[in-house]
């Protein structure tokens, strides 16, 4: 595809469930970034993607949350027994390059409504 | 503490009017500054990326200026359009552990007609 594509665009979940997000980055980047943005905020660093191998995952609010991309392309979000602090929306981006160093490519976001 | 502020929160103007949009960080050690426009219900877009030699930056309307000396960035909306209604997020790259962006929260712009 043209661009980076998340999946399901809008969530909504009762509180305790497991939610499983998809991020689809534009084919050939190196890097990938998931966000979490609150309404009305920027978006936070969750974790980060070199290929397959996660690098960083200081951004994960709790053991929660947890990311995977097995093949160094789509990566997953996964968030089990959700909580309503969990609402927002999150965000995925690639880049070609290592992270910081190019220009990020943004998804639509996912936003998840936890009841 | 890494921090990127920006300013004012919201702004109001009138379509064919030149905006400004500050930001102030308080990031080390810098590595490059990029503007992001995000329209409601989207993800952000990039708009500019600068280092810190770099004093300013065009993309069409918007140019983004750095003083990487006071630590500040602004980013100029010339003749604005009613499409340029968005969020216009500072976002500072911080070289350590390699992934350290910083987003400030953004100033919301609102152009009428």
């Amino acid at each position: 595809g043209a661009g980076v594509s998340q999946s399901p665009r809008y969530k909504v979940a009762k509180r305790g469930q497991d939610v499983a997000l998809r991020c689809d980055p534009i084919s050939g980047h190196v890097s990938l970034f998931w966000y979490q943005q609150a309404l009305g905020q920027g978006p936070e660093f969750l974790t980060y993607f070199q290929n397959e191998a996660q690098l960083d995952k200081s951004g994960l609010p709790s053991d929660r949350f947890f990311a995977e991309r097995p093949e160094g392309s789509v990566s997953t979000l996964k968030i089990q027994r959700t909580q309503q602090e969990d609402s927002a929306v999150y965000l995925c981006a690639s880049s070609l390059e290592l992270a910081g160093e190019d220009t990020q490519y943004f998804g639509p976001g996912t936003r998840l409504t936890v009841l | 503490k890494n921090q990127v502020e920006q300013s004012p929160q919201s702004l109001i103007i009138l379509e064919g009017k030149n905006c400004t949009l500050q930001c102030n960080y308080t990031v080390s050690p810098f590595s490059n500054l990029r503007w992001y426009k995000q329209d409601t219900g989207r993800g952000p877009v990039s708009l500019t990326i600068m280092t810190f030699s770099e004093n300013t930056k065009s993309n069409g309307r918007y140019t983004a200026t750095l003083d990487a000396d006071t630590k500040q960035s602004s980013l100029h909306i010339t003749a604005s359009q009613l499409s340029d209604s968005a969020s216009y997020i500072c976002v500072v790259f911080a070289e350590e552990a390699g992934t350290a962006l910083i987003f400030g929260k953004g100033t919301t712009l609102s152009v009428s007609s």
